[in-house]
C-alpha cells in the first residue's frame, strides 16, 4: 500500500524565518510530487509540484526531492503569519494520476 | 487559469432528502474530476474519480448508489447525495486534473453540506 506520511506538528516557527515541512514515501516508483496549502475551512490549494531530484524555487517556496532518500521537502523563506496552514504532500506513481495524500502538518507561523 | 469552481458553497437539507453539489472547471477542460470528503480535523479522503463521458470509479467503502456522481461533460460533474443522513454531514471538495503532463490537481472552494 503506498504511504505518504507527514508529522501532524503544529511545526511553530518566528515570523521572519524558514519553515521547513517534510514528507516521506513508501513507492521507489514514485514520480510526481505536490504541495497543497489548507487554510481551516477551505479547500486545497496547489502550491508546487516537482519531478525531478533537487530543488525547484518559486518565489518564497522551495521544494526538495531525493528520491533516493524518498522524501520531499518544502521550505518557505521569510514565514509570514499569513502562511499558517495546513501542508499537503501528495505523491502520484505507476503510472497513475490519482495522488496519495499525506495527512497534512499544521504550520504556525507567530509574530 | 485553473479554476474551478463548486455550488452550492454550503447547504442545509433535511434526512431523507437529496443533494446535487456542481463542479465545474472554469478555464480548461477537466477529463477527470475527484470527489472528496474531508471531516473536521481530519485528512482528505477520496470518495470517487470520475471520467468525462464514462461511469465513476469509486474508492473501497463509498457507497455507489448513495453517492451519485455524473460527469456529463468535460467542465461539469455533479456528486448527488442521495437520501442524505446526520451522518453525511461533511465538507466536500471536488478536483479536477490539469491538462500539463503531471496531473496536477485544482481543488474548488468545497461545499460545506450539513443534513438535520
Amino acid at each position: 500500500q503506498k504511504e505518504v506520511e507527514q508529522n501532524s506538528g503544529p511545526l511553530s516557527v518566528p515570523e521572519g524565518a524558514i519553515a521547513s515541512l517534510n514528507c516521506t514515501y513508501s513507492d521507489r516508483g514514485s514520480q510526481s510530487f505536490f504541495w497543497y496549502r489548507q487554510y481551516s475551512g477551505k479547500s486545497p490549494e496547489l502550491i508546487m509540484f516537482i519531478y525531478s531530484n533537487g530543488d525547484k524555487e518559486d518565489g518564497r517556496f522551495t521544494a526538495q526531492l531525493n528520491k533516493a532518500s524518498q522524501y520531499v521537502s518544502l521550505l518557505i523563506r521569510d514565514s509570514q503569519p499569513s502562511d499558517s496552514a495546513t501542508y499537503l504532500c501528495a505523491v502520484t506513481s505507476g503510472g497513475s494520476y490519482i495522488p496519495t495524500f499525506g495527512r497534512g502538518t499544521s504550520l504556525i507561523v507567530h509574530p | 487559469g485553473a479554476v474551478v469552481s463548486q455550488h452550492p458553497s454550503w447547504v442545509i437539507c433535511k434526512s431523507g432528502t437529496s443533494v446535487k453539489i456542481e463542479c465545474r472547471s472554469l478555464d480548461f477542460q477537466a477529463t477527470t474530476m475527484f470527489w472528496y470528503r474531508q471531516f473536521p480535523k481530519q485528512s482528505l479522503m477520496l470518495m470517487a474519480t470520475s471520467n468525462e463521458g464514462s461511469k465513476a470509479t469509486y474508492e473501497q467503502g463509498v457507497e455507489k448508489d448513495k453517492f451519485l456522481i455524473n460527469h456529463a461533460s468535460l467542465t461539469l460533474s455533479t456528486l448527488t447525495v442521495t437520501s442524505a443522513h446526520p451522518e453525511d454531514s461533511s465538507f466536500y471538495i471536488c478536483s479536477a486534473a490539469g491538462t500539463g503532463d503531471f496531473y496536477e490537481q485544482y481543488f474548488g472552494p468545497g461545499t460545506r453540506l450539513t443534513v438535520t
